[in-house]
């Protein structure tokens, strides 16, 4: 079954570090996502990405916050000077379009100290 | 935005009994899906319903999507070990987004 893949699974830094999260959406989906999930908590959305920009975005994603599709296969998440209050785990989830169920990256679990 | 409540928090249930978790919404929902997120796991897309009064089975879960589509609901039978985790409803308010309730986290007892 087709997967979404997430990298790093885990990654610590420290407070005021840029990070990169990457994602690997299914191939043939054209919908991108970004939510986070504090510990305990709800799946909150982030950002959507389609057509090559973003569609669309939480009050959460501020400037710190951007997201890109360098390439045909990879969609990334870069968060600047990292606050500990960014420590969650961030999932990355494709779709087919409106309407399809979303499918879920493994997750990578970021730190910040 | 459209919010939908989930209920409740938490279920603790003794292994073979039958629960539900229901979801409510104070307005119209045009759409519903429900996702499975084990602990320490990613969510996983369960299901989706539309129709007014919609009934879906998977083998032991039946989700049901109320007749005025303000309200849905997970009824699992004969609970088992492997149905740990948090359930999350989830709205999808326009093509780009899906929100989520807070999830009903299941725990079972042997």
């Amino acid at each position: 079954e087709p997967e979404v893949t997430q990298t790093p699974s885990h990654q610590v830094t420290q407070m005021g570090q840029e990070v990169i999260l990457r994602c690997v959406p299914i191939s043939n989906h054209l919908y991108f996502y970004w939510y986070r999930q504090i510990l305990g908590q709800k799946v909150e959305f982030l950002v959507s990405f389609y057509n090559n920009e973003i569609s669309e975005k939480s009050e959460i994603f501020d400037d710190q916050f951007s997201v890109e599709r360098p390439d045909g296969s990879n969609f990334t998440l870069k968060i600047r000077s990292t606050k500990l209050e960014d420590s969650a785990m961030y999932f990355c989830a494709s779709s087919g379009g409106p309407g399809h169920g979303y499918t879920f990256g493994s997750g990578t679990r970021l730190t910040v100290v | 935005g459209q919010q939908v409540m989930q209920i409740p928090q938490y279920q603790h249930v003794q292994e073979g009994e039958d629960f539900t978790t229901y979801c409510n919404s104070s307005t119209t929902l045009s759409n519903i899906q429900w996702y499975k997120q084990r602990p320490g796991g990613h969510p996983v897309f369960l299901i989706q319903l539309v129709k007014s009064g919609e009934v879906k089975k998977q083998k032991r879960l039946t989700f049901q999507f109320g007749e005025a589509k303000k309200n849905s609901s997970l009824h699992i039978t004969a609970t088992q070990t492997t149905d740990v985790g948090t359930y999350f409803c989830a709205v999808i308010l326009n093509d780009y987004k899906l929100s989520f309730g807070a999830g009903t986290t299941v725990t079972v007892r042997a």
